[in-house]
């Protein structure tokens, strides 16, 4: 059964560092989605993407964050300059209209 | 963003219980509904899609129902048991774009 994967599993980083998370979507899939989850809260929308551009973002997204669609296959969001409220898990999700398939997530902890 | 809510934000049910959440979203635009259970440290799963208003999906002991003219729908679990206790997410699409819900954290009790 198709999946989408994420690398990383786990992330250490130090405050200030730049982080880059993968993600490879299903391959006919066109929709592309990161959502992130910091310990306790609540899934929070961060950006979707279609057609090579994003579609729409969340306040969360701020000039510190950014994705690309680098090869026609990964589907990457980069996070410049990290900080410690970015510690989060962070999940992938992609989709043809139908149901979301999402990733097994990134754990990103920034220390 | 629009806004998706599901209540109750939690619940703690015997084992054996019948339960039920509600998730509510905005009518404008609206394309479907999604249910998805989460379990602690793996990926959601995807439980249900509906789309049209009265639709009613059923999986195992686990259905859901769908109304878009007032914008709610519910799930029902029928007899918990322990390994149902999740995090059970709902989305609505509308245009291009998914909503999730706060979610609805569930502990069977054995």
């Amino acid at each position: 059964e198709p999946e989408v994967t994420q690398t990383p599993s786990h992330q250490v980083t130090q405050m200030g560092q730049e982080v880059i998370l993968r993600c490879v979507p299903i391959s006919n899939h066109l929709y592309f989605y990161w959502y992130r989850q910091i310990l306790g809260q609540k899934v929070e929308f961060l950006v979707s993407f279609y057609n090579n551009e994003i579609s729409e973002k969340s306040e969360i997204f701020d000039d510190q964050f950014s994705v690309e669609r680098p090869d026609g296959s990964n589907f990457t969001l980069k996070i410049r300059s990290t900080k410690l409220e970015d510690s989060a898990m962070y999940f992938c999700a992609s989709s043809d209209r139908g149901p979301a398939f999402f990733g097994q997530g990134t754990r990103l902890t920034v220390v | 963003i629009l806004n998706v809510e599901q209540s109750p934000q939690s619940l703690h049910v015997q084992e054996g219980d019948s339960t039920n959440f509600t998730c509510s979203f905005p009518s404008s635009n609206f394309y479907a509904l999604h249910w998805y259970r989460w379990e602690t440290a793996k990926s959601p799963e995807a439980l249900f899609v509906m789309t049209l208003n009265g639709d009613e999906k059923k999986k195992g002991r686990i259905s859901a129902t769908l109304n878009t003219k007032e914008g709610y729908s519910y799930l029902y679990i029928k007899g918990s048991q322990p390994e149902d206790s999740a995090t059970y997410l709902c989305a609505s699409s509308h245009g291009n774009q998914f909503y999730f819900g706060t979610g609805t954290s569930l502990t069977v009790i054995p």
